[in-house]
């Protein structure tokens, strides 16, 4: 297993674009967080799945923002009509069941609205 | 709800030097602490944490960190660093029982010859 996979890493994008972002977990975990990280801060949590279930978002997480994780497996994060406040690096990270607190964190995707 | 602060930005010093990165949080129930470290253009890497037991808790790269629950504080230390250990370094805290992580805003460790 090579860890958590985010792809791409790296997307410019105009402002008003929608994109999406990928991420796969390590296999067998079961819990998957997406967070945002902006220049000179720490990471802020947006939202969480339980194997397919959606079970917390952040007041962050406006409408334009949608997440899935259809199978339980690999999730999406799409953003609507991209801002230029949308810059930032986007991490994906995942835990098991068995260890819930310990994340692993993937490379991340650095989002440029320009 | 809970917090975290990280009371240096930056924290410049010389190879083969100790080195200490504070951390204090708030919250008014059980937590769980951590510190991640992060590389320029990476994700992050959890370096240690602290659930129960021992206060004292050593983690990778010879890294540790003391729970000191009267102070609520977790500050991570390193007897001697390395240029290596150039990084931005996270600390984090998450309710008992819940997963999701508040992160600090990040101490840049600089370490020159």
């Amino acid at each position: 297993d090579t860890g958590v996979s985010q792809n791409p890493r790296h997307k410019i994008t105009k402002r008003g674009q929608n994109v999406t972002f990928r991420c796969d977990p390590i296999s067998e975990h079961n819990r998957l967080y997406w967070y945002r990280q902006t220049l000179g801060q720490g990471p802020e949590f947006l939202t969480y799945f339980q194997n397919e279930a959606q079970l917390e978002k952040s007041r962050l997480l406006s409408d334009r923002f949608s997440a899935e994780r259809p199978k339980g497996s690999f999730s999406t994060l799409e953003i609507q009509r991209t801002e230029q406040g949308d810059s930032a690096m986007y991490l994906c990270a995942s835990s098991h069941r068995s260890v819930p607190e310990e994340a692993f964190f993937g490379q991340g995707t650095r989002l440029t609205v320009v | 709800a809970q917090s975290v602060t990280q009371l240096d930005s930056q924290v410049p010093v010389f190879e083969e030097a100790p080195v200490e990165l504070r951390c204090n949080y708030s919250s008014s129930v059980s937590v769980y602490l951590f510190w991640y470290v992060q590389y320029p253009n990476q994700g992050l890497q959890l370096l240690l944490k602290y659930l129960s037991g021992s206060t004292l808790v050593k983690g990778i790269n010879g890294f540790e960190a003391e729970f000191n629950k009267s102070q609520t504080s977790f500050h991570l230390r390193k007897p001697s660093v390395h240029i290596s250990d150039t990084a931005e370094y996270f600390c984090a805290v998450s309710l008992s029982g819940y997963s999701t992580l508040t992160f600090g805003k990040g101490t840049m460790l600089l370490v020159s010859p």
